[in-house]
């Protein structure tokens, strides 16, 4: 069975850092690209970015590049996504999601992570 | 890049049929034949439903179904089923850069 597992959201100032933290299980982790998707408070999904299977491709939505970087330790089974410079719009759950094929076919619980002072 | 457009709430009797629409453009939606569709229950992970606009992953009931025209893709729930009532999001791989994007959602209500 396919499981991911987020951790790592927390209340942060804004300006601050956070780094939030997946673990994988149930299938081989190594093979597949990752993706993060957050989602505000009552609002939609919005892809962040995503990393190929080796960590030599990443992609962001525009409006976290240059302050999230996200990695992969495949000998861990497990996915990051630091995030520095938060402000008050990177409020939400952090969904860690398993990519395949143009889809993103299974997801995790989130992580809350809250910016505010 | 802006998001997918959903209508914000649609609802339907047991056993009745309802259908979802998501309206992009040609740079999305239109320019790809990779729409996939989600189901979100309250505090919940999404699910995924359909994806490829047309094919149902193993374990998710036929009746749930995709389509796609031109820039619109639709999601059509058949005999629904007080299960279903949750939120749904369509997403379409957008290209190189933009990657992708995510429909604002639409609350399906089982009356």
């Amino acid at each position: 069975e396919v499981q991911l597992v987020e951790s790592g959201g927390a209340l942060v100032q804004p300006g601050g850092s956070l780094r939030v933290s997946c673990v994988a299980s149930g299938f081989s982790f190594s093979r597949y690209w990752m993706s993060w998707v957050r989602q505000a408070p009552g609002k939609g999904l919005e892809w962040v970015a995503n990393i190929k299977q080796d960590g030599s491709e990443k992609n962001y939505v525009d409006s976290v590049k240059g302050r999230f970087t996200i990695s992969r330790d495949n000998a861990k089974d497990s996915l990051y996504l630091q995030m520095n410079s938060l402000r008050a719009e990177d409020t939400a759950v952090y969904f860690c999601a398993k990519y395949r094929d143009f889809c993103f076919d299974y997801w995790g619980q989130g992580t809350l992570v809250t910016v505010s002072s | 890049q802006s998001a997918l457009t959903q209508l914000r709430s649609v609802s339907g009797s047991p056993g009745q049929s309802v259908t979802i629409s998501c309206t992009g453009t040609g740079s999305d939606v239109g320019g790809y034949n990779y729409v996939s569709w989600y189901q979100q229950h309250p505090g919940k992970a999404p699910k995924l439903m359909i994806y490829d606009v047309n094919k149902r992953p193993s374990g998710v009931p036929d009746r749930f179904s995709g389509s796609k025209s031109d820039n619109t893709a639709s999601l059509t729930i058949s005999g629904l089923q007080g299960e279903d009532e949750a939120d749904y999001f369509c997403c379409s791989y957008a290209g190189k850069f933009t990657n992708y994007v995510f429909g604002t959602g639409t609350k399906v209500t089982v009356l």
